[in-house]
C-alpha cells in the first residue's frame, strides 16, 4: 500500500553510537518532517523538509541531523546517541508545504538508548 | 508550557455515553487538525477544520473551531470501543510552512 515507510521498527543503541532512521514516501509528497513522540508531551517537531534539497529545523533540532536528496527519502541521523534520545519517532509527510493538508505518518520507530 | 492544550488528558466511559475534549491555545491558528492514534501506530488524520466557527461531522464526530481559531473541539456520541485511542489536535500557526504543532492528547477508553 502506498504511504510513509519507516526502518527500523525497533532499535537498541548504545550510549554514543550513531544510525539512520529511515523514512521513504511514494505518495510524491513536497512537505516531509521528523516527529519525536514521549510520554505526556505529544510529538515534536525534529527537523522537516519543503521539497528536495530543503531542510530546515524544527522545535528539538539538537542532535540529529536530516538531507534530502531525493523527493521520496528523508533520513534521520542520530550523531551521538543519548539516553534523552530515547522516544518514538515519527516521519510524516504532507502534499504541500501549505496548510489545510493532513500528514500521512509512518507506523513509528521505537528507540532506546542506554 | 504546551502552545495547545487538551483536556482531559484521560478519559474512561461506558459505551453508549456521549463525551467531548478540548484543545486549547493563546495563540491564533491558521488551521487545526484531529488525529487519532492506535497503540504501536502512527497518528491518522480524522478532520482538517480552517475557518472560525467552522463545524464538521464524521459520523459520530463532530469537531468544531472556535469563532477566535485559538480552540477546538470534538464531539464524539454514543461512544463504541472501537473509538478508543489517543486523539491529538495540532494546529498550524499562520504565516509560513506547514510546522504544525502537536497537543500532549486526549487519551480515551471506551469500555463495553
Amino acid at each position: 500500500n502506498a504511504g510513509v515507510t519507516q526502518t527500523p521498527k525497533f532499535q537498541v543503541l548504545k550510549t554514543g553510537q550513531s544510525m539512520t532512521l529511515q523514512c521513504a514516501q511514494d505518495m510524491n509528497h513536497e512537505y516531509m518532517s521528523w516527529y519525536r513522540q514521549d510520554p505526556g508531551m505529544g510529538l515534536r517537531l525534529i527537523h522537516y523538509s519543503v521539497g528536495a534539497g530543503i531542510t530546515d529545523q524544527g522545535e528539538v533540532p539538537n542532535g540529529y541531523n536530516v538531507s534530502r536528496s531525493t523527493t521520496e527519502d528523508f533520513p534521520l541521523r542520530l550523531l551521538s546517541a543519548a539516553p534523552s534520545q530515547t522516544s518514538v519517532y515519527f516521519c510524516a509527510s504532507s502534499y504541500t508545504p501549505t496548510t489545510n493538508y493532513g500528514y500521512t505518518f509512518g507506523s513509528g520507530t521505537r528507540l532506546t538508548v542506554v | 508550557t504546551q502552545l495547545l492544550e487538551q483536556s482531559p488528558q484521560f478519559l474512561s466511559i461506558q459505551e453508549g455515553e456521549n463525551l467531548t475534549v478540548y484543545c486549547n491555545s493563546s495563540s491564533v491558528f491558521s488551521s487545526l487538525q484531529w488525529y487519532r492514534q492506535e497503540p504501536g501506530e502512527g497518528p491518522v488524520l480524522l478532520v482538517t477544520v480552517v475557518t472560525g466557527g467552522e463545524v464538521k461531522k464524521l459520523k459520530r464526530l463532530t469537531f468544531q473551531f472556535g469563532d477566535a481559531r485559538k480552540d477546538s473541539s470534538l464531539h464524539i456520541t454514543a461512544a463504541q470501543p472501537g473509538d478508543t485511542g489517543l486523539y491529538l489536535c495540532a494546529g498550524s500557526l499562520s504565516g509560513g510552512y506547514n510546522k504544525l504543532i502537536f497537543g500532549a492528547g486526549t487519551r480515551l477508553a471506551v469500555h463495553p
